[in-house]
């Protein structure tokens, strides 16, 4: 079963605005992930937070981890036509193997 | 820097048909390797993965087998497709260690007719 899961499934917004995008997960894990995938194309790695970090900055990338709430938020500043993809999170959990991926926020950005 | 490889970039098979899906990293050598797929609409789904040559662990039972002949390289196979084999195919690599990021590849769409 997947072990994250993105809220909300699609979000449309018109650029220069922010996009938060939130993932909750349900068992302990070593770190988490966020990725981001154009349509029709491999995902591309954006952040990665570790379990005891509680926010973490990349560019206009913002994540925040609460491992009391399982939960994170993926926050995009300032967005841009190009950020129009699906952003997944990730989790790593007791295996240093596998990551499991949740089901994905379709983000519109409206020129 | 690393790359990794995957072809074809798409694929459309008859039902019943083999199948083979090659991945290939450069640039690092004992990489974490995996297939997921990907339904339409749908997260990423995790089929195999493997952490050294010959070593392949599967997560969901199914018509599919992978192998790791080199270090570097990966495959998916079928011997018999069926309807619900098609998707998206992503290869991956990362790293030994906890906190590593994962590497795709840019994907197989493969059909089944």
């Amino acid at each position: 079963s997947q072990q994250g899961e993105e809220d909300p499934q699609a979000l449309s917004i018109q650029e220069g605005e922010n996009a938060t995008m939130n993932c909750s997960y349900k068992t302990s894990i070593n770190n988490l992930q966020w990725y981001r995938q154009n349509s029709g194309r491999g995902l591309v790695h954006l952040i990665l937070i570790r379990s005891n970090e509680r926010e973490k900055h990349s560019g206009r990338l913002r994540v925040t981890l609460d491992t009391s709430k399982k939960s994170s938020s993926l926050l995009i500043t300032a967005s841009r036509a190009a950020d129009t993809a699906s952003y997944f999170c990730a989790t790593g959990g007791g295996s240093n193997y596998k990551l499991t991926f949740g089901k994905g926020t379709l983000l519109t950005v409206n020129p | 820097s690393q790359t990794i490889h995957q072809w074809p970039a798409t694929l459309v098979q008859p039902v019943g048909s083999p199948l083979s899906l090659e991945c290939t990293v450069e640039g690092t050598s004992n990489p974490n390797l995996y297939w997921y797929r990907q339904a339409a609409g749908r997260g990423l789904q995790l089929l195999f993965y493997s952490v050294g040559i010959g070593q392949i662990s599967s997560e969901v039972p199914q018509n599919l087998s992978a192998s790791r002949p080199q270090d570097r390289q990966f495959i998916l196979s079928s011997k018999k497709l069926l309807l619900s084999d098609s998707g998206f195919y992503l290869c991956a690599w990362k790293e030994g260690s906890y906190n590593s990021p994962l590497h795709f590849g840019n994907g197989t769409r493969l059909t089944v007719t």
